[in-house]
């Protein structure tokens, strides 16, 4: 069973980055996309970005200037980091395992979420 | 972008009833559309893909359709755990959700 476990900051001052670390166990790295998904306090699901196996990212077009997200394969894990935050960016960010440009590009993993707060 | 627009916001039904979600995409998605339920403190789980195809280990009272604009997951009988929010998604050149749909207990 695939399993993402994911940790990283959870207070941050505007200004700061956002650094956001997942590690995949229990199945296959490659072929996947990994993704990054965020849900503001009591609102919906925005997807941040992904990166196949091989590095290759996408970001969401609202928030590309800010966003990296970078693979080490060597240990199954990738990372997300947000730049300039605001409170704006307060959210519970999940990663999560996605099937990319196949299929519905669904998320069939997910991590257990993280709860990142903008705040001075 | 593809928007993709839930309704209606909330459903308010009694155990045992059945549930009808709609999700529109702004533009046609053909059948690659997919389905999440979250509960409170949990991340999402993924429901249905392709429109009609559910993922491992989801009960069969479980069920999607549509293509194109326009789909549906229907829930048969609502157990006690099915009341929480539903999510669509789909993915053209980069991933769009739904607003979400919340199904309570009336």
């Amino acid at each position: 069973q695939v399993q993402l476990q994911q940790w990283g900051a959870g207070l941050l001052k505007p200004s700061e980055t956002l650094s956001l670390t997942c590690a995949v166990s229990g199945g296959s790295f490659s072929g996947y996309y990994w993704t990054w998904v965020r849900q503001p306090p009591g609102k919906g699901l925005e997807w941040i970005g992904e990166i196949t196996y091989d590095g290759s990212p996408n970001y969401n077009p609202s928030l590309t200037s800010r966003v990296t997200i970078s693979v080490d394969t060597s240990k199954n894990q990738f990372s997300l980091n947000v730049t300039s935050v605001t409170a704006a960016d307060t959210a519970l960010y999940f990663c999560a395992r996605g099937l990319g440009i196949t299929s519905s590009g669904q998320l069939d993993n997910w991590g257990q979420g993280t709860l990142v707060t903008v705040s001075s | 972008e593809i928007v993709l627009t839930q309704s209606p916001d909330t459903l308010s039904l009694f155990p045992g009833e059945r549930a009808t979600l709609s999700c529109r995409a702004s533009r046609s998605v053909t059948s690659y559309l997919a389905w999440y339920q979250q509960r409170p403190g949990q991340p999402p789980r993924l429901l249905m893909y392709e429109a009609s195809k559910r993922a491992t280990g989801v009960p069969a009272r479980f069920s999607g359709s549509g293509s194109g604009t326009d789909f549906t997951l229907t829930i048969s009988s609502l157990e006690p755990e099915d009341f929480a929010v539903y999510y669509c998604q789909q993915r053209y050149k980069w991933l769009t959700f739904g607003g979400g749909t919340t199904v309570q207990i009336k």
